[in-house]
């Protein structure tokens, strides 16, 4: 089974409002990742938070962790139809080498 | 070149022929993954390399997939004998250093394979 799943699988919003996605994961982690996936396109990395890191912010996303409860979330504040894209969370287990990515979120920002 | 290259980027073949999907790294980069991605789905990891080794193929979905490293650069997933349920999204990544404590992953654009 996948390392990561995702909440929700799809969010819509309007443009201006925030957006939160959740990650839950199973194992012991090194750190976790943010990527971010434009339709038919590769996957391009937003954010790493690493297993002693609560929290860390990159322009207009915040990441948080909260490895009691083996979870993560994405918040994109003042969204923006650009933002409109697949959400993916990545983890490696702690020793491991495998990138193991959850289903992702679809977020779809309406202008 | 700057990014991860991946070739071709369509390949639509019939049942049961043979395909080779291509990926050239960034240059330096140790680390070598192969994912797969169906329609509106999260990625399958399928193999590792680091150098031209292979830790873990358990990723693999059946022995008719194989792949190989060359040099610690470009890499070569080779599907057999292929089946309208390989028919996905085949995404290459790269990385620097050593697995489990960099992370951060560089993706091509991906090989679309269509099994008719």
């Amino acid at each position: 089974s996948q390392q990561g799943e995702e909440d929700p699988q799809a969010l819509s919003i309007q443009e201006g409002e925030n957006a939160t996605m959740n990650c839950s994961y199973k194992t012991s982690i090194n750190n976790l990742q943010w990527y971010r996936q434009n339709s038919g396109r590769g996957l391009v990395h937003l954010i790493l938070i690493r297993s002693n890191e609560r929290e860390k912010h990159s322009g207009r996303l915040r990441v948080t962790l909260d490895t009691s409860k083996k979870s993560s979330s994405l918040l994109i504040t003042a969204s923006r139809a650009a933002d409109t894209a697949s959400y993916f969370c990545a983890t490696i287990n702690t020793g491991g080498f495998k990138t193991i990515f959850g289903a992702g979120t679809r977020l779809f920002v309406k202008a | 070149g700057a990014g991860v290259s991946q070739s071709p980027s369509n390949k639509v073949t019939e049942k049961g022929k043979d395909v080779e999907l291509r990926c050239d790294p960034i240059s330096g980069h140790t680390a070598l993954y192969w994912y797969r991605q169906s329609l509106g789905q999260g990625l399958e990891f399928l193999i590792y390399f680091q150098g031209n080794s292979a830790p873990d193929k358990s990723g693999l979905p059946s022995d008719r997939f194989s792949a190989e490293r060359t040099g610690g650069s470009v890499s070569t997933l080779t599907i057999q004998r292929t089946q309208q349920e390989d028919s996905a999204v085949y995404l290459c990544a790269s990385s620097l250093g050593q697995p489990g404590q960099t992370g951060e992953l560089f993706f091509g654009e991906g090989s679309r394979l269509t099994v008719l």
